[in-house]
């Protein structure tokens, strides 16, 4: 079975105070791993998509990273307006189109 | 910037009553999905429509779930008898498999659903 685990499930720094966030996944093929992330009471927001071991993407203050078995979302001198839960997806091949499996997430707060 | 837009942004209803939750996907998208998140929990898959038809489904999506596309801009769920469980935040979401944004499932905003 297809799953995704996020840890920390809560993380609080200080502003600009660097860490990391953990997406371990298990799924028969990977065919993509995204970061998404997801403000209260909004949908998911796109941040990166990783497809092989090694890869990585920047964006800002972030940067996702992958290997075969984890991803990680490096956050590099954190301001407040970081602070959002974000999530960690598998895609799972379908015929046509996506399905994404999601982990809990990581809830990030940033304090200035 | 394109976006899925999702009405109504909150509905409250009694339990037994029908809901339809409306979507308005990115123009030159072709596939749909609906995914849900109970409070507290994971974002969990429902049901994906692509060519006028579901293309996959999960357990949850029962008989008391539908999806139609009633024309060529809206995408609409329609759970006929909710239940008190069926209380969720529900998320459109549409995609393209061509140009930069391929790949990428966009979400809506959501619909909060409260079910009593």
């Amino acid at each position: 079975e297809d799953q995704v685990t996020q840890s920390p499930e809560a993380l609080r720094l200080q502003e600009g105070e660097s860490s990391s966030l953990n997406c371990s996944y298990t799924v028969s093929g990977l065919r993509g791993l995204f970061w998404y992330r997801q403000d209260p009471g909004k949908g998911p927001e796109f941040l990166f998509t990783l497809y092989s071991a090694g890869e990585e993407k920047e964006k800002e203050r972030l940067k996702a990273t992958l290997t075969k078995k984890e991803s990680f979302l490096h956050i590099t001198a954190p301001k407040p307006e970081d602070s959002a839960t974000y999530l960690c997806a598998v895609r799972v091949s379908m015929e046509y189109g996506n399905k994404l499996v999601f982990g809990a997430g990581t809830i990030l707060r940033v304090k200035s | 910037e394109p976006e899925v837009t999702q009405t109504p942004s909150h509905q409250v209803t009694q339990m037994g009553q029908e809901v339809i939750l409306r979507c308005v996907p990115i123009s030159n998208h072709l596939y749909f999905y609906w995914y849900r998140q109970i409070l507290g929990q994971k974002v969990e898959f429902l049901v994906s429509f692509y060519n006028n038809e579901i293309s996959e489904k999960s357990e949850i999506f029962d008989d008391q779930f539908s999806v139609e596309r009633p024309d060529g801009s809206n995408f609409t769920l329609k759970i006929r008898s909710t239940k008190l469980e069926d209380s969720a935040m529900y998320f459109c979401a549409s995609m393209d498999l061509l140009g930069t944004g391929a790949n990428v499932l966009t979400f809506g905003a959501g619909s909060r659903l409260t079910v009593l």
